[in-house]
């Protein structure tokens, strides 16, 4: 089956430094990613459609310039989150969907626990 | 956009009973309906879905129904196992990008021994 490797699967960092989430699609290619954020005991809100080759669309509410997503190939996607504040602290997961798939089935990848400290 | 409201946030069955979770979305477009199964700090997993053109859909103790008319569709869960405790989120794309998905709030599912 579709496969969606996420990594680092936690990250603690200092406040005001950046961190980086790379999404990778193991066996197939997706022009499409998607990048949420899950708070504890909560829904999982979509912050941006990551798109092969072309800026990412950002939901309302969600700050590009903090959130930077880049998609440079068709098997990867990555999300950094520059200048992290406490707030900032969340479980961020990706989900891809398979260019050759028939429907609309996402495949998630496992998430990254960031805390911020 | 697509706006999915889920009920009930939380459910608590015995062990051998059936377990029912609701959720109603907004965008008539809409025409595929996922459920995701999530334990506690892994990644969502899809349990079944179906697509606008079916009623119904079983896969041995899980189905879904759809009523395209009312805007609404169902998980039914029977004879519950310990293991089927869990987050149950149900899903709906709305009318926008192919593979964007609007998720329901969430059910905890605790099923009790």
């Amino acid at each position: 089956g579709a496969v969606v490797s996420q990594h680092p699967s936690w990250v603690i960092c200092k406040s005001g430094t950046s961190v980086k989430i790379e999404c990778r699609s193991l066996d197939f290619q997706a022009t499409t990613m998607f990048w949420y954020r899950q708070f504890p005991k909560q829904s999982l809100m979509l912050m941006a459609t990551s798109n092969e080759g072309s800026k990412a669309t950002y939901e309302q509410g969600v700050e590009k310039d903090k959130f930077l997503i880049n998609h440079a190939s068709l098997t990867l996607s990555t999300l950094t989150v520059t200048s992290a504040h406490p707030e900032d602290s969340s479980f961020y997961i990706c989900s891809a969907r398979d260019n050759l798939g028939s429907n609309e089935k996402l495949f998630f990848g496992s998430g990254t626990q960031l805390s911020v400290l | 956009g697509e706006n999915v409201e889920q009920h009930p946030s939380t459910l608590s069955v015995q062990e051998g009973d059936s377990a029912v979770i609701k959720c109603t979305y907004s965008d008539s477009a809409s025409n595929y309906f996922p459920w995701y199964k999530q334990e506690l700090g892994k990644r969502p997993q899809l349990i079944i879905d179906i697509r606008s053109n079916v009623g119904e859909k079983k896969d041995q103790r899980i189905a879904v129904t759809l009523n395209k008319t009312a805007k609404h569709f169902s998980l039914h869960i029977t004879e519950t196992q310990p293991e089927d405790s869990a987050v149950y989120f149900c899903a709906a794309p709305g009318g926008t990008s192919y593979g964007k998905l609007t998720f329901g709030q969430g059910t905890i599912l605790t099923v009790h021994p």
